[in-house]
């Protein structure tokens, strides 16, 4: 697609169950992030993966929270044992990337997990 | 953490009206960006600030960067209802290791431009 894609869009699931968002970002984008939204508040960073390089995990909150990327290209954020306070949108980005920053990043639009 | 701090958290002005609001960072940076987001999904990209830039404008957005005062604003001319929104500032953080940069979202400003 020319977008961001992610799915699911929603999410109820129950406390303690594993769940699995995906996301497919723009083809030819190598650098893909996951944020993270409670409800009113700003964007907190989770994880960030750049081609081949190692991924920067260091906004992951706990080890229940894990990601992958396959192929370079989808990824999937993995939350094991949800708790209520997993509650949130779900944001994956994915932009360009070229020596040094300053690319646009393009936002999917996010999967809202409800966990009851 | 390098997340950047709006202000004012929300701002509510009447149709035609000028909205700013600011952004303050904590570390250097190489250029900071303002994104828009409505109802709680997908952001969208407004505009890009250089370090070595002091202005810009992009239509009816005009965007200043204060290095020394670590601190960028975002002023919004004639305001319109659609521009009723969240507005954030984002900026890049080098990663060590890989020598890429990631961006860090500040805590965001909720504007309400009423008819």
């Amino acid at each position: 697609g020319a977008g961001v894609s992610q799915s699911p869009s929603n999410k109820v699931t129950e406390k303690g169950k594993d769940v699995e968002l995906r996301c497919d970002p723009i083809s030819g984008h190598t650098a893909l992030y996951w944020y993270r939204q409670s409800l009113g508040q700003g964007l907190e960073f989770l994880i960030y993966f750049q081609g081949n390089s190692a991924p920067d995990k260091s906004g992951l909150p706990s080890d229940r929270f894990s990601a992958e990327r396959t192929g370079g290209s989808v990824s999937t954020l993995t939350i094991q044992r949800t708790q209520q306070e997993d509650s949130a949108v779900y944001l994956c980005a994915s932009s360009l990337e070229s020596e040094g920053s300053g690319n646009t990043i393009y936002f999917g639009e996010g999967s809202w997990l409800t966990v009851v | 953490s390098q997340q950047g701090e709006e202000d004012p958290q929300a701002l509510s002005i009447q149709e035609g009206e000028n909205a700013t609001m600011n952004c303050s960072y904590k570390t250097s940076i190489n250029n900071l960006q303002w994104y828009r987001q409505n109802s709680g999904r997908g952001l969208v990209h407004l505009i890009l600030i250089r370090s070595n830039e002091r202005e810009k404008h992009s239509g009816r957005l005009r965007v200043t960067l204060d290095t020394s005062k670590k601190s960028s604003s975002l002023l919004i001319t004639a305001s319109r209802a659609a521009d009723t929104a969240s507005y954030f500032c984002a900026t890049d953080n080098p990663i060590l290791t890989s020598g890429t940069y990631k961006y860090i979202f500040g805590t965001g400003t909720r504007l309400k431009v009423l008819a």
